[in-house]
């Protein structure tokens, strides 16, 4: 049974420039759930998609972007990237949605994202 | 709104060690608490929660006790392996539709 994947690992990118990062659930979740860790800080919630929509947003400019897909996969982009953009953005999948009653998130390995 | 405090590292212990990693919460309402693990290299794992008031959370050999009336939820081992070498994310989550806010973490360093 395969975890939550992350794709890519890594990435380097310049400032202004486009992003997207990608999500694969842990098989029979349905929420997936992105956070951004700057290094040396806990991680920060960016949003939360469920049944394709967007539903919970944390405290990020409109610059973060996201999309689930009919298969729970999920994607984020970031628009006209900044330095301080650079972080690890993980991606956590649950099933329904996490908080009303907990549902354990399963969270990926990472995509380490450094823009110069 | 809510926020995480836990105590800053690195913690550096010898091996079979006692460990105690500090965690404080501010919430409204009545939050879940968790602690996390972050292994090189790898994604965050739930390492133990409690739901409750008074509530232990256990795994691995790791405790910790959700205390309402100090706001807190520290992290004790009684004796620490190398393999324990990561870092620990005290978290919560408040009652509602709400999304995990963590601490900044704690690096463990455990020496053979």
């Amino acid at each position: 049974d395969a975890g939550v994947t992350q794709s890519p690992t890594h990435l380097i990118k310049t400032r202004g420039q486009q992003v997207t990062l990608r999500c694969s659930p842990k098989s029979g979740h349905d929420t997936v759930s992105w956070y951004q860790q700057a290094l040396g800080q806990g991680p920060q919630f960016i949003f939360q998609y469920y049944e394709e929509e967007e539903r919970q947003r944390g405290n990020f400019p409109d610059r973060f972007s996201g999309h689930q897909f009919p298969n729970y996969s999920s994607e984020l982009n970031v628009n006209a990237l900044l330095l301080g953009d650079s972080a690890l953005y993980l991606c956590a999948s649950s099933l329904g949605l996490a908080g009303a009653t907990y549902n354990e998130q399963f969270f990926g390995p990472g995509t380490r994202l450094t823009v110069l | 709104g809510n926020s995480v405090t836990q105590m800053e590292g690195p913690v550096t212990l010898s091996e079979e060690a006692f460990l105690t990693i500090n965690c404080t919460y501010t919430a409204t309402g009545y939050p879940s608490l968790f602690w996390y693990v972050q292994y090189p290299g790898e994604g965050l794992q739930l390492l133990l929660k409690a739901t409750k008031a008074d509530d232990k959370g256990s795994n691995k050999g790791f405790e910790a006790t959700y205390r309402k009336e100090t706001t807190s939820f520290h992290l004790e081992k009684g004796s620490v392996q190398v393999s324990d070498s990561a870092v620990y994310f005290c978290a919560l989550l408040n009652s509602g539709n709400t999304p995990l806010v963590f601490g900044k973490g704690t690096r463990l360093s455990v020496i053979a």
